[in-house]
């Protein structure tokens, strides 16, 4: 069964203190692997896809990456208004649910200014 | 690109009635919906596929005839909750399948049943 497993659950930084965050996943067959943001009332608003071990994508202060058995988002010189909760969520190349996404239980992340 | 939205974006019904729930991508056509759950502190959990023009793909322990979807067009999907009771409160995500295997989501709908 795939299985998505984010750490740390909660974790708080300094405006400008980088970090980063784990997703660690079993899939029978990756076809992807995402991240994306989510605030609080808000519906997953989508960061990366990332396809094979090795791939790395960037957009402005955040950074993924990915091997065969996990993926790091990192954060670098976080601002307040990175504060979120990242999600990570597999796509399996042989799902019976066809493109769904298995999704990890997130990482909150606060930045205190 | 790639904007999807949803109506109502909250609703209060009373127990017993039913709700409609309408998703739909704007600026790109999507045969493939999906309907997501969420409750508070959680993930988001699974709760069926919507292809358009056909009967929807409903994940394990979910009724389908308590959850209605019905995915006309391509570019909308209605998820209908039928006979609503307090413990179908939650946040309802649909998404949509862009051109890619990414998945666009909407801005969610609380649904709050008293």
């Amino acid at each position: 069964e795939d299985q998505v497993t984010q750490s740390p659950e909660a974790l708080r930084l300094q405006e400008g203190e980088s970090s980063s965050l784990n997703c660690s996943y079993t899939v029978s067959g990756l076809r992807g692997l995402f991240w994306y943001r989510q605030d609080p009332g808000k519906g997953p608003e989508f960061l990366f896809t990332l396809y094979s071990a090795g791939e790395e994508k960037e957009k402005e202060r955040l950074k993924a990456t990915l091997t065969k058995k996990e993926s790091f988002l990192h954060i670098t010189a976080p601002k307040p208004e990175d504060s979120a909760t990242y999600l990570c969520a597999v796509q399996a190349r042989n799902s019976n649910s066809g493109y769904a996404l298995n999704f990890g239980k997130g990482t909150s992340l606060l930045v205190t200014p | 690109g790639a904007v999807v939205s949803q109506h109502p974006s909250w609703v209060i019904c009373k127990s017993g009635t039913s709700v409609k729930i309408e998703c739909r991508s704007l600026d790109f056509q999507a045969t493939t919906m999906f309907w997501y759950r969420q409750f508070p502190k959680q993930s988001l959990m699974l709760m069926a596929t919507s292809n358009e023009g056909s009967k929807a793909t409903y994940e394990q322990g979910v009724e389908k005839d308590k959850f209605l979807i019905n995915h006309a067009s391509l570019t909308l999907s209605t998820l209908t909750v039928t006979s609503a009771h307090p413990e179908d409160s939650s946040f309802y995500i649909c998404s949509a399948l862009g051109q890619g295997i990414e998945q666009y989501f909407g801005p969610g709908t609380r649904l709050t049943v008293t």
